[in-house]
Formats: C-alpha cells, structure tokens, sequence
C-alpha cells in the first residue's frame, strides 16, 4: 500500500492564481481530511469528508473548496491565492470505527504565495 | 469542545537524557489519546495511542499512559537519541460521531545534541 500520497511537493503561486493541491488514498478509508500548518504552529482543519459524495468545513474554510467524487481522491482547491494561504498543507485519512483509530497522513504540499 | 495542551518547546537534550513531554486534555466522555511525531519535511506518523484509563501506550522506547484523574498522557523515553529529533504532537480522538476529528496540540519541537 502506497497509504496517502499528495502532489505537488512544492508549489510557488503569484497571488491570485489558483491550484488544486491532489490528495489520494488507498486504504479505502471513508474519513478524509485536510490541514493547514503554519510554521511553528499546530494543524488547522480546513474541510473534511466522511464519503464520497460528503464534505464539511473544518475551522478555517475561507479561501478554499473541496470535492469528493470517490472514496479514493480528495482534492482541494484555492481559488484566489493569498500571502496568507502560504503554509504547507497536509491530508489525512481515516477508517470508520472506534475512535482508537489513527489518522493517516500524506507527506504534506509546501505552498509558497508571492 | 474538546482540546489539547502540550508543553511549551523547544526541548534540546543531550543524547542518552531523560525527555517527558506533558500533555492534558478537556475532553467529554473516553477519548482516545495519541502521540504522533513528525520527523523534519515529513507528515506526521503514529507514535503510540491509548484508549481507556491506566492504557499504557509505547513504541520505540516511548511510553504514555492514559491517567483520567489528571486528564493528561505525558510522553516519555528513558535515554534519547540524536534520531529522536522531530515534533511530537499529542492529540485526542472522541466518539465516531464526530466524523473521526482528531483534537491535536501545538507540538513540541524536540532537538538531541550528541
């Protein structure tokens, strides 16, 4: 199993552009996740998903979307990139279950926004 | 709602010291509690979980044990090593019907000097 694997790795973007920053699983977890961390900061939950088909806002939603068409895939997408969006962006999933279950994650995006 | 405290870092310790990390938590019911580590450009990874009251967690050395009358599952190893250097995160998971959200800490940066 490749587990969670996001892309790009690194990404520079001039302020206004927009990405989508590609998350997938396979471990065929139906609970999804993306987090934003700040340098020196702990993670911030921007959306979630708990199936395909299903999402939710997390604390810091602004300035991002999210669309879950699979179980496997989870994108998220910046639509108008700010200095403020520069952070590196992890996903995360999960199987349905006891709470014992840990979350999973990707290797994270390091986004820079000029 | 629930949430974490971790102990204010950095943390640098020579190799072979002592390293307690302190986490409480605010939490209703039985969460299950969590120490994950991230090791530097990398996501974070499971260290070592506990479910219930008394659970005693471990993993490579580290050990953390669930103590409800004080709310808190401290992070512990006996002798460090230089490897050991990564930011450890301490994080609660409550019941399944919260879509499996984790709670995390702001993370402790651990630094061992040879």
């Amino acid at each position: 199993n490749a587990g969670v694997t996001q892309t790009p790795k690194f990404r520079i973007l001039k302020i206004g552009q927009s990405m989508t920053l590609q998350c997938t699983q396979d471990m065929n977890h139906n609970y999804m996740y993306w987090y934003r961390q700040d340098p020196g900061m702990g993670l911030k939950l921007i959306y979630y998903s708990v199936g395909a088909g299903i999402t939710d806002k997390g604390e810091v939603p602004n300035g991002y979307n999210v669309s879950r068409s699979t179980t496997e895939d989870f994108p998220l997408r910046l639509e108008l990139a700010a200095p403020s969006q520069t952070s590196v962006y992890f996903c995360a999933s999960r199987s349905v279950g006891s709470s014992y279950n840990e979350q999973f994650f990707g290797p994270g995006t390091r986004l820079t926004v000029l | 709602g629930n949430s974490v405290t971790q102990m204010e870092g950095p943390v640098t310790l020579s190799e072979e010291a002592f390293l307690t990390i302190n986490c409480t938590y605010t939490a209703t019911g039985y969460p299950s509690l969590f120490w994950y580590v991230q090791y530097p450009g990398e996501g974070l990874q499971l260290l070592l979980k506990a479910t219930k009251a008394d659970d005693k967690g471990s993993n490579k050395g580290f050990e953390a044990t669930y103590r409800k009358e004080t709310t808190s599952f401290h992070l512990e190893k006996g002798s460090v090593q230089v490897s050991d250097s990564a930011v450890y995160f301490c994080a609660l998971s409550g019941s399944n019907t919260n879509a499996g959200k984790s709670t995390f800490g702001d993370g402790t940066t651990l630094t061992v000097k040879p």
